[in-house]
Order: structure tokens, then sequence, then C-alpha cells
């Protein structure tokens, strides 16, 4: 199927891990993002990257480091764990010039 | 001021209703425009884009004022279905998609 595919779900644990959640999209677009939603449904932009180049970082706290080997896998690793991290993590992609965005079906983490 | 802001509602109406809501954005040099909608723990997908001319999608009307930074979504003949929030989505420049908080939308029977 082409689509946005974020892995895990769902992921649960401790304050103080390390934790990865990995994107991947087979619709050949050229630009992704990292948003989170919070408790609120807040959904607010982490990161944009265009053909593996970052071109939006949103004052994320540095614990947070997205890496994307290729234009099609954009994933977000995150140092030291905190509670105030909970949220759901959606990744979305577009072709650049289309603006139409395409979500993953989101990753709930939460720290316990 | 938020760069996009939404009554966050919710909007209780009866089947049949006709409801609108707006959204307003802070940076006059936003670009585009655009209504998302999102179900109960799932993910947004775009519902419509808005065009300065206003553009209808059966059921849907999107407006924009650029004069006023505002953008409207009419939703005519509400269904059950139709019950979700609705996100307000702008580019303000640098392919940055800014969203709103979303307005819910409950119909009812």
């Amino acid at each position: 199927d082409t689509a946005v595919s974020q892995t895990p779900k769902y992921l649960v644990t401790q304050m103080g891990n390390d934790k990865s959640i990995k994107c991947e999209q087979n619709l050949g677009h050229d630009t992704m993002y990292w948003y989170k939603q919070d408790s609120k449904k807040f959904l607010k932009i982490m990161f944009s990257y265009n053909n593996k180049e970052l071109i939006i970082n949103e004052t994320v706290p540095n614990r947070f480091s997205p890496k994307s080997p290729d234009k099609a896998h954009l994933n977000l690793h995150i140092n030291s764990l905190e509670l105030g991290d909970s949220a759901v993590y959606f990744c979305a992609s577009h072709l650049r010039g289309s603006e139409k965005l395409f979500f993953g079906s989101g990753t709930q983490l939460s720290v316990l | 001021r938020k760069e996009v802001e939404q009554d966050p509602g919710p909007f209780n109406v009866p089947e049949g209703a006709t409801v609108a809501f707006n959204c307003t954005y802070s940076n006059s040099a936003s670009q585009s425009f655009f209504w998302y909608r999102q179900d109960c723990r799932k993910e947004p997908k775009l519902l419509m884009s808005v065009y300065s001319s206003g553009n209808e999608d059966g059921r849907f009307t999107a407006q924009l004022n650029r004069a006023s930074q505002y953008i409207s979504l009419l939703i005519r003949d509400s269904k059950l279905s139709d019950s979700a929030t609705y996100l307000c989505v702008v580019n303000t420049g640098f392919q940055k998609l800014v969203f709103g908080t979303g307005t819910r939308l409950l119909v009812s029977p």
C-alpha cells in the first residue's frame, strides 16, 4: 500500500529512557515533518526535512534528534525522556509545491 | 498572539443544520490555507484547500478574507458523519504549515 507509515503505534516507557520512532513514506514525496499533538489536541510542528536537509526546527529541546537517511525516511530519536514528552507524534509528508500533507497514523508515547 | 487561532468548540448541532467555523491567522504574508479534518484517535486528513475567490465542495464551502486575515468553513445539511475536529492550516512561508487548535463539531440525531 502507498502510505506514510510510522512505528511503533504505541510506546510506553520510563522517564530517562531513550527511544526512537520511525517513519517511512513511499509516495515519492520530498518533504517530511514531525508534529506533536499534546493532551489538549494542539498539533505543533517540530521539524521539517526537504530531501534529507533540515529546513524547520521549531525550538524543540535538543533531546529530540531527527534523522533522515534518505528522502523517504524521517526518524525521531528522543533522549532522556520526560513526563512532558507524553503525546501523539505524527509523521507527515508532501511533495514540494503541493502542500497536501499525508499523515502517518501516529505514535502514542506515554512516559511513566 | 498565536499564529493560527480557532474557537475550540464544541459546536453541538442537529442533523441537517448549517454550521460555520472561523479561523484567524497572524502573519499577513501567509501564502496558502487549508481545512483538515481529524477524527478521534486518527490522523488529520485534508478536507479542502481555501482559495482567494472562495470554493465549494459539495456541502462544504471555504472562504478567505485576506484583509481581515481569517478563513471560514461552512457545512450545510450536517450529517452524523461530519462529527470530527476541523483544523485550520496556514502556510506561513518556507513550507511551514501551522495548524490551529481545531474546532470540535458534534452532530446529533
